[in-house]
């Protein structure tokens, strides 16, 4: 039972332009979203978070939208960097101190 | 503090043998939680500590698998008879009180 859904496995975006990440949930008492960077070799990294009170979070070149109604959520790279290539892992929790459900994650290459 | 640390980074193991991780955490964390990540999937949830207290453990976490946090700092976690299918990435992850926790590099293990 995945509760926490990526279905695009890969996305090929170039550098300077916008790289839109999405995510879904089927738990409805998850209230709150983590994204977390991967490279190989690596642990995953975290980049953003967002509570179930707000819809949108920014933090620099990212910014995580939540839309609870369709159990959704995105992850937005403005602008999109070489660098960020590596694959991108939505979690999410219930209450701010618990343990993460992962989804099964996306490959992002940025292309020069 | 340089982080999570994990050792070994990685293990091969023979069918049937019993092996050991460790996981150091960020010294003033005092959760610690222990993930498995097999290929193409995101991390999976096994057990959390707070301090030395194992609050959870998932029903992923078999019989064979042993998990302790003897002090409330380091932790271990050990793999009895070992099996070709608990082959993996083992992630040790540490936070304080907050969703986002942060992961060591992990411990690869190949059972053969």
């Amino acid at each position: 039972d995945q509760q926490v859904k990526q279905n695009s496995p890969s996305l090929s975006v170039q550098e300077g332009r916008i790289s839109i990440l999405n995510c879904d949930y089927t738990n409805s008492m998850f209230d709150y979203f983590l994204w977390y960077k991967k490279y190989p070799a690596e642990g995953p990294t975290f980049l953003i978070s967002i509570s179930s009170i707000k819809d949108k979070n920014e933090d620099g070149r990212f910014t995580v939208f939540l839309n609870k109604s369709a159990k959704h959520l995105s992850l937005h790279i403005v602008p999109s960097q070489p660098g960020d290539s590596a694959v991108y892992f939505c979690a999410a929790s219930i209450g701010t101190a618990s343990k993460l459900t992962f989804g099964t994650g996306t490959r992002l290459q940025v292309t020069l | 503090d340089t982080g999570v640390s994990q050792n070994p980074r990685h293990k091969i193991t023979k069918r049937g043998q019993n092996v050991t991780f460790r996981c150091d955490p960020i010294s003033e964390h005092n959760r610690l939680y222990w993930y498995r990540q097999t290929l193409g999937q995101g991390p999976e949830f096994l057990t959390y500590f707070q301090n030395e207290a194992q609050l959870e453990k998932s029903r992923l976490l078999s019989d064979r698998f042993s998990a302790e946090r003897p002090k409330g700092s380091f932790s271990t976690l050990e793999i009895q008879r070992t099996e070709q299918g608990d082959s993996a990435m083992y992630l040790c992850a540490s936070s304080l009180d907050i969703a986002e926790a942060f992961f060591g590099q992990g411990t690869r293990l190949t059972v053969v």
